[in-house]
């Protein structure tokens, strides 16, 4: 069955670049059955899609955040990774990593989630 | 990009009641809309997608339905657990969430 985990520090200064990683375990990180997601929910907010990217390499951001983001895939350590540059106190979230294994495009599987803090 | 408006924004409703939520997208998503339960300090959790296909392992009280631009959730008797905030969610292009109806119980 497929699992997701994310991993990251969970206090980052402003101005610098928030650093995530999700590892994926039951599964393979490049089949081509699977694409794979970030999603965020500032602390009493909603959830908001920051990006995906496809077993091919392909990365899809929101356009809202795309300036600042980078999604990578590590085959080799079966993870993708979300990079988050220039961050401020509005990028205090809770992040999440997700899949859409078997519900068309919506997301079935998800990470616990990983509380970041941005503040000097 | 595409708006999803959730109305109410909370919900008081007695257990064994039924809820019914609603969710408006600015534009046809078709019948790419899914529905999420979230618990505190849980990840959501996916009750519908299509619009109207349960999850694996969701109850048979929870029911979705709708397309285009108007969509509801039910459920038909609430149980202790059911009271949570849910979210709708297009997918028709790329991601956008609503921005959630809190369950609570009356």
């Amino acid at each position: 069955q497929l699992q997701l985990q994310e991993s990251g520090p969970g206090l980052v200064k402003p101005s610098e670049t928030l650093s995530l990683t999700c590892t994926v375990s039951g599964g393979s990180i490049s089949s081509s059955s699977y694409y794979w997601g970030w999603i965020r929910q500032p602390p009493g907010k909603g959830l908001e899609w920051i990006g995906s990217i496809y077993y091919s390499g392909s990365t899809y951001y929101n356009p809202s955040l795309k300036s600042r983001v980078t999604i990578s895939v590590d085959t080799s350590k079966n993870q993708f990774s979300l990079k988050l540059s220039s961050v401020t106190a509005a990028d205090t979230a809770v992040y999440y990593c997700a899949t859409p294994a078997v519900a068309g495009d919506a997301f079935d599987i998800w990470g616990q989630g990983t509380m970041v803090t941005v503040s000097s | 990009e595409i708006v999803m408006t959730q109305s109410p924004a909370t919900l008081s409703v007695s257990p064994g009641e039924r809820a019914t939520l609603s969710c408006r997208a600015s534009q046809s998503v078709s019948s790419n809309l899914a529905w999420y339960q979230q618990k505190p300090g849980q990840a959501p959790r996916l009750l519908i997608y299509g619009a109207s296909t349960r999850a694996t392992g969701i109850p048979a009280r929870f029911s979705g339905s709708g397309s285009g631009t108007e969509f509801t959730l039910t459920i038909s008797s609430l149980q202790s657990e059911d009271f949570a905030v849910y979210y709708c969610q297009q997918y028709n292009n790329w991601y956008t969430f609503g921005q959630g109806t809190k369950l609570e119980i009356k």
